[in-house]
């Protein structure tokens, strides 16, 4: 199938790392993404890694691949309130050379003091 | 770069009616995917156009329906409303590595 699952709810404390995870079926897709959703808007590209990489880190962010169980995650350093909203893992499939994303359900992340 | 753009915001609808989404994308991005997000379902694929031309559709009935111009803004129509149509429609276009670009979405209420 074309599923990419995450976890639904993560709660953590302020100033604590955050790791939000996600399995994706496809083992043809070329880029992986991590998507931020806040409140009443729409989705924000985080950061994204190439399928030949195993780990990307940008600021506060790094992103981990293991492509042998087709595990991705996202790992927040020092999370603040600001943080708090849901995280979209998502795939592109080759299926068919179309290059539509499969996005996982989300990740609410919530931020406590 | 001004940023993905969405009209209107908000909508109420009645059920029966119909409704016009428009979005206009980041200058220079052809292509133009459309999506709706709601609670149970997650985020859904409905179509995408590129270049005025439908290149990749959903799994959607068929009063669900859109269109590109010639300067890549792109419009999608819903026809007899359903209550099960409230939701947030987004928009995206395609930048560089596939990235979508999302605009900020349209939440449509069908009462």
């Amino acid at each position: 199938g074309e599923d990419v699952e995450q976890s639904l709810f993560l709660s953590v404390r302020e100033g604590d790392s955050s790791v939000i995870n996600c399995t994706y079926t496809d083992s043809s897709s070329t880029y992986l993404y991590w998507y931020k959703q806040e409140p009443g808007a729409g989705l924000q590209l985080l950061t994204y890694i190439f399928s030949n990489m195993d780990m990307k880190q940008d600021q506060r962010l790094t992103v981990l691949l293991n492509k042998k169980d087709k595990h991705l995650s996202l790992r927040i350093a020092d999370t603040q309130t600001g943080d708090s909203a849901i995280y979209f893992c998502a795939e592109t499939p080759r299926a068919g050379g179309s290059y539509i994303p499969t996005f996982g359900r989300g990740t609410s992340l919530i931020v406590h003091p | 770069k001004a940023g993905v753009t969405q009209t209107p915001r908000y909508l109420i609808k009645t059920r029966g009616q119909q409704v016009t989404l428009s979005c206009s994308p980041i200058s220079g991005h052809r292509s133009v995917s459309w999506y709706q997000q709601t609670p149970g379902q997650g985020l859904q694929f409905l179509f995408e156009y590129f270049s005025e031309t439908q290149r990749n559709k959903g799994n959607f009935p068929g009063r669900f329906s859109g269109r590109q111009f010639s300067n890549s803004r792109s419009e999608m129509n819903v026809s007899t409303l359903e209550l099960g149509d409230s939701a947030l429609y987004l928009c995206a276009t395609t930048g560089d590595q596939e990235t979508q670009y999302f605009g900020p979405g349209t939440r449509l209420l069908v009462l």
